[in-house]
Order: structure tokens, then C-alpha cells, then sequence
């Protein structure tokens, strides 16, 4: 049973336009929301984190929107670079002191 | 180290084999975490140690699996009489107490085969 629910496996963006990656979850007790980035043979690293008081939250080039009565979070990169090409993965956590729970990540290629 | 270090990076080996995979946090992260990735899924959860607290175990797939870790230091985690579905990216983790600010450092994986 799937909590974080990335239903887009690829996404394909020219240089320059916005790339928009989604997220949808399921568990109400989630709040607090993490995109991660995955080069290949590499670990997943940071990139921009939400709380679920916001419902925006930006970082350069990076935004992430949430909107938790649909239980839904975008990630909006823009302008897209193709550096930018990678797995990008969705994560959420409850309150308390328990793991991360990820989505199955949505491989993004940014064409020069 | 300023890493999240993981040994082997690969690892292939027989059907019925025991496999151990290590894990070496950033000094002073108390917690520690180990995912997999299998082909064409996304990060599942295994284990999480934190501090000196009982392990999380919940996320071990079958009672092959086991992992330890010492204090606030190295993780070891063990697959005893490997199968071809534990082929996987196995990927450990650490963070301050709850990391929430900043997620997690993860390290690169061990891309273990089983054959």
C-alpha cells in the first residue's frame, strides 16, 4: 500500500521551460514533505522540504506547493537546466520520530 | 568522514551466500537509517537505529535480514542465504535526531546481485 504516490515515471522538459513534478499521499498524519534528487549510481540528496502549515516554499529556481486537502505537493523547477535531469523523489514523514516514506520517484530529462 | 560511506559498492553473489554490507555515518548523526531500491521501485524502508534506543525493525523483509549498529558509530547490515528478489540498491542513511530540517544524507549504495 502505497502512502507517497508518484504516478508519473518520466517527464520530459525542453531547457528553459518549467518542469512540473507531483506527488500525492495518502496518509492525513504526514507533515512534513521532502524532494529528494538521484543521480545515477549516486545516493538521493536534499533539495527543498515543506511543512504542512505552508502551502509554499521556494529555493532559487526550485518551489515546492502543497495543498493538503487534495493531499497533494508539486515540485516546480523553472527554468528547467539539463543538469536538472535525474530521479527525483517525492518523502514524507509523520509526526513523531519515524522514517522517511518515499514515492517511487519520476525520472526527469531536461533536453538542451 | 564528511560522508555518508557504504561498503562494497557492488556485490555479486550466489543464491544461498550470507552478504554483509556496511554503513559509516557522518560522525555525530545519531540516526541511522537503510534503505533498498529493487529495479523499477522506489526506497523502501528497512531498519532505523537511533541513538541507543531499540531498532526500528519494521521494514525487514523476512527474518534473513538483521542489522546492528554500535553506538552512535558503523552499521552492518546482514542478508543471510541471499535470494535473486534481495537484488537490490541497498542505501543507509544518517541524521541529526529527527533530521527533519534537512532530510537525510544518504550514501552512495551497495548495488548488491544475487545470482
Amino acid at each position: 500500500d502505497q502512502q507517497v504516490k508518484q504516478n508519473s515515471p518520466s517527464l520530459s522538459v525542453q531547457e528553459g521551460r518549467i518542469s512540473i513534478l507531483n506527488c500525492d499521499y495518502t496518509n492525513s498524519m504526514f507533515d512534513y514533505f521532502l524532494w529528494y534528487k538521484k543521480y545515477p549510481a549516486e545516493g538521493p540528496t536534499f533539495l527543498i522540504s515543506i511543512s504542512s502549515i505552508k502551502d509554499k516554499n521556494e529555493d532559487g529556481r526550485f518551489t515546492v506547493f502543497l495543498n493538503k486537502s487534495a493531499k497533494h505537493l508539486s515540485l516546480h523547477i523553472v527554468p528547467s537546466q539539463p543538469g536538472d535531469s535525474a530521479v527525483y523523489f517525492c518523502a514524507a514523514i509523520p509526526t513523531g520520530n519515524t522514517p522517511l516514506v518515499f514515492g517511487k520517484g519520476t525520472r526527469l530529462s531536461v533536453i538542451a | 568522514g564528511a560522508g555518508v560511506s557504504q561498503s562494497p559498492s557492488n556485490k555479486v553473489t550466489e543464491k544461498g551466500k550470507d552478504v554483509e554490507l556496511r554503513c559509516d555515518p557522518i560522525s555525530g548523526h545519531t540516526a541511522l537509517y537503510w534503505y533498498r531500491q529493487r529495479l523499477g521501485q522506489g526506497l523502501e524502508f528497512l531498519i532505523y537505529f537511533q541513538g541507543n534506543s531499540a531498532p526500528d525493525k519494521s521494514g525487514l523483509p523476512s527474518d534473513r535480514f538483521s542489522a546492528e549498529r554500535t553506538g552512535e558509530s558503523v552499521s552492518t547490515l546482514t542478508i543471510q542465504r541471499t535470494q535473486q528478489e534481495d537484488s537490490a540498491v541497498y542505501l543507509c542513511a544518517s541524521s541529526f535526531n529527527r533530521g527533519r530540517g534537512y532530510g537525510y544524507t544518504f550514501g552512495s549504495g551497495t548495488r548488491l546481485t544475487v545470482v
